[in-house]
């Protein structure tokens, strides 16, 4: 079992509606969960950082953290073609020898 | 404030070479972490430099080494070169060590051929 999980898409979701993206992780002590942006031939960019169960809201981006059942989604509403990138999940792992581990991707797609 | 910066952006080297990448954190940032990138695997963790010290380490053969300088710059070196090294390698930085959050570079692209 990977530790830490995304399904690679593509994810194909029409302008203005609400892309949801999901990432399981397998370490049950890992508290640190962070949501980046990859465009095609850049580098990933942190979009959000979550520490605790529940929702946190930054603009147009959810996080959503559900400790008990091990997952980790973000939610983009109002969709943007701009937002069509590699969505990467990253967890820090063995806690106590802190590791950031990343998921494969989910590739996002937003049509105008 | 500079983002992290990395060099070479780009890199062709033959099977058997050495290469050395350099990466320098954003100015304040102590930790330097690198990153393997290809399409197959993904982003994978090499490892961390923390105060010139390596605190964490990858799932990578031995012929992946690092230093980190006294002034946080950090350097990784892949002696022996294989084909399958051909990859994407992005240095991220943060403040202190993890969980801190962490800022890539703009990487390295490197070609084994």
């Amino acid at each position: 079992q990977k530790e830490v999980e995304q399904n690679s898409g593509p994810l194909s979701v029409p302008e203005g509606a609400i892309a949801s993206l999901n990432c399981t992780y397998s370490d049950r002590g890992s508290q640190s969960f962070f949501w980046y942006r990859q465009y095609s031939g850049k580098s990933p960019e942190l979009i959000m950082f979550i520490y605790s169960n529940g929702d946190k809201e930054d603009g147009r981006f959810t996080a959503q953290l559900n400790k008990a059942s091990q997952y980790v989604s973000l939610l983009i509403r109002d969709s943007q073609p701009s937002d069509s990138a590699t969505y990467l999940c990253a967890v820090i792992t063995n806690f106590g020898n802190e590791k950031l581990t990343f998921g494969t991707g989910t590739r996002l797609t937003i049509i105008p | 404030k500079a983002g992290v910066t990395q060099t070479p952006r780009y890199l062709i080297k033959t099977r058997g070479q050495q290469v050395t990448l350099s990466c320098s954190p954003i100015s304040g940032h102590r930790s330097v972490s690198w990153y393997q990138q290809t399409p197959g695997q993904g982003l994978q963790f090499l490892f961390e430099y923390f105060s010139e010290t390596q605190r964490n380490k990858g799932n990578f053969p031995g012929r992946f080494s690092g230093r980190q300088f006294s002034n946080s710059r950090s350097e990784m070196n892949v002696s022996t070169l294989e084909l399958g090294d051909s990859a994407l390698y992005l240095c991220a930085s943060s403040l202190g060590r993890a969980p801190e959050t962490q800022y890539f570079g703009p990487g390295t692209r490197l070609l084994v051929l």
